[in-house]
């Protein structure tokens, strides 16, 4: 069973379009997270939410809009995709305490050309 | 201030040899946790090991331990007989419970391990 789960795991798409990326785990963790992973591997945490509340949201521009449905998903919608949004997205969920790693799903590499 | 540091942008290690990956971070918080991950190049993220605050004891899982050096604030990955396999970015990590418990990653470190 996957524990954390991405779709899709690639996207391609123009600049300006709208696209959606859809996470979801079966860990029945409390917390959720979206990271972007750029060229140089560095991670950078977007949003985090837990129990659906938004607790995180990193200076992201507002293109970007998290939508958590149930404590099991959180999807990233973006809008007027930029070329700079190219990278890796990586979700995330944990039991919301210090003393509990992190469970990352597969990522998904966008592209927008 | 940086919350999590890692200093080595690459590594080289020889097959079967040790190799230690540098991590030191930066909180006042007395409860918090440290964890490595590693990411081959196919992408996923895999956590390797991880160190609480309050632990009096290095924390190992296999070939992996974690050289916690609470003064200094330094959680240095050791990898013992390093094989092909592990060669890979390394990111160290920190979660501390007076930020709502988000998580801080170090900027990795490339490992590559030489046949």
């Amino acid at each position: 069973d996957t524990a954390v789960s991405q779709t899709p795991k690639y996207l391609v798409t123009q600049m300006g379009n709208d696209k959606s990326i859809k996470c979801e785990q079966n860990l029945g963790h409390d917390t959720m997270y979206w990271y972007k992973q750029d060229s140089k591997k560095f991670l950078k945490i977007m949003f985090s939410y837990n129990n659906k509340e938004l607790i995180i949201n990193e200076t992201v521009p507002n293109r970007f809009s998290p939508k958590s449905p149930d404590k099991a998903h959180l999807n990233l919608h973006i809008n007027s995709l930029e070329l700079g949004d190219s990278a890796v997205y990586f979700c995330a969920s944990s039991q919301g305490d210090s003393h509990n790693e992190q469970f990352f799903g597969p990522g998904t590499r966008l592209t927008v050309l | 201030a940086q919350k999590i540091t890692q200093t080595q942008p690459g590594m080289f290690v020889q097959e079967k040899e040790a190799v230690t990956l540098d991590c030191t971070y930066d909180t006042s918080d007395p409860s918090y946790g440290l964890f490595w991950y590693k990411q081959p190049s196919s992408g996923e993220m895999i956590f390797l090991i991880y160190q609480g605050s309050y632990d009096q004891q290095n924390a190992t899982e296999g070939r992996y331990s974690l050289n916690f050096q609470k003064a200094r604030k330094s959680a240095n990955l050791v990898i013992s007989a390093s094989q092909l396999g592990d060669s890979a970015m390394y990111f160290c990590a920190m979660r501390e419970r007076n930020t709502g418990n988000q998580f801080y990653f170090g900027t990795g470190t490339s490992l590559t391990v030489i046949p």
